[in-house]
């Protein structure tokens, strides 16, 4: 069966970066785009951008343009999600989310990681 | 940017009875990319409607959408226990893609 599993929670001061994983299992992890949205305390789900694991292509949200980095390990079946100069406004949970393409929901979740920025 | 307004914020009902979801979106969005998420506490959304209408892998049928071009729809025909949850619309038409603000089904 198709899964999603993210790492672990993360804390991490003011203006410093974090790095979220995702590793794919239960299918051809080459096949499907991987998106990556976030969710902070109260505000709704936000997306962020997504990357075409077979050829590392990647598109983001202008909000998060020169922010964010998502990369690709083939060998591992890995997504991964870099988000620099961190501000509390980035305290959220981080999910990584597949599309089923040429469709374009988000049918598998992975189950989200909390990056928390506090000093 | 598409902003998607959902109503209302929270709809108070009791199971059995019949739940419509609003999203109403800033500008037309392609109906084959609009869909709806159920969110419960502590857990990632899933999927419950992809191209306005079509349900997700094991959804039951008392879910379905309709819509077109501003204005979609998420019906819950009778509410079972386990559909008390936050619904959550999303377009992927253009980008960025963008959800609604979410409607909280809670019970009455």
């Amino acid at each position: 069966q198709v899964q999603l599993v993210q790492s672990g929670a993360e804390v991490k001061n003011p203006g410093a970066s974090v790095k979220v994983s995702c590793k794919a299992s239960g299918y051809t992890f080459t096949s499907y785009p991987m998106h990556w949205v976030r969710q902070a305390p109260g505000q709704r789900l936000e997306w962020m951008g997504w990357i075409t694991p077979d050829t590392g292509n990647t598109r983001y949200s202008q909000k998060f343009q020169g922010r964010v980095t998502i990369t690709r390990d083939i060998s591992a079946s890995t997504a991964y999600m870099e988000l620099s100069s961190l501000g509390s406004e980035d305290t959220a949970l981080y999910y990584c989310a597949r599309v089923p393409a040429p469709s374009k929901e988000l049918d598998y979740w992975g189950q989200g990681t909390l990056v928390t920025v506090s000093s | 940017e598409i902003v998607l307004t959902q109503s209302p914020g929270t709809l108070s009902l009791s199971p059995g009875e019949r739940a419509t979801l609003s999203c109403r979106a800033s500008q037309s969005v392609t109906s084959s990319y609009l869909a709806w998420y159920q969110q419960k506490p502590g857990q990632a959304p899933r999927l419950l409607i992809y191209g306005t209408s079509s349900r997700a892998t094991g959804i039951p049928d008392r879910f379905s959408g309709s819509g077109s071009g501003t204005d979609f729809t998420l019906t819950i025909s009778r509410l079972e226990p386990e559909d008390f949850a936050v619904y959550y619309c999303q377009q992927c038409d253009t980008s960025p893609r963008t959800f609604g603000q979410g409607t909280k089904v809670e019970i009455k």
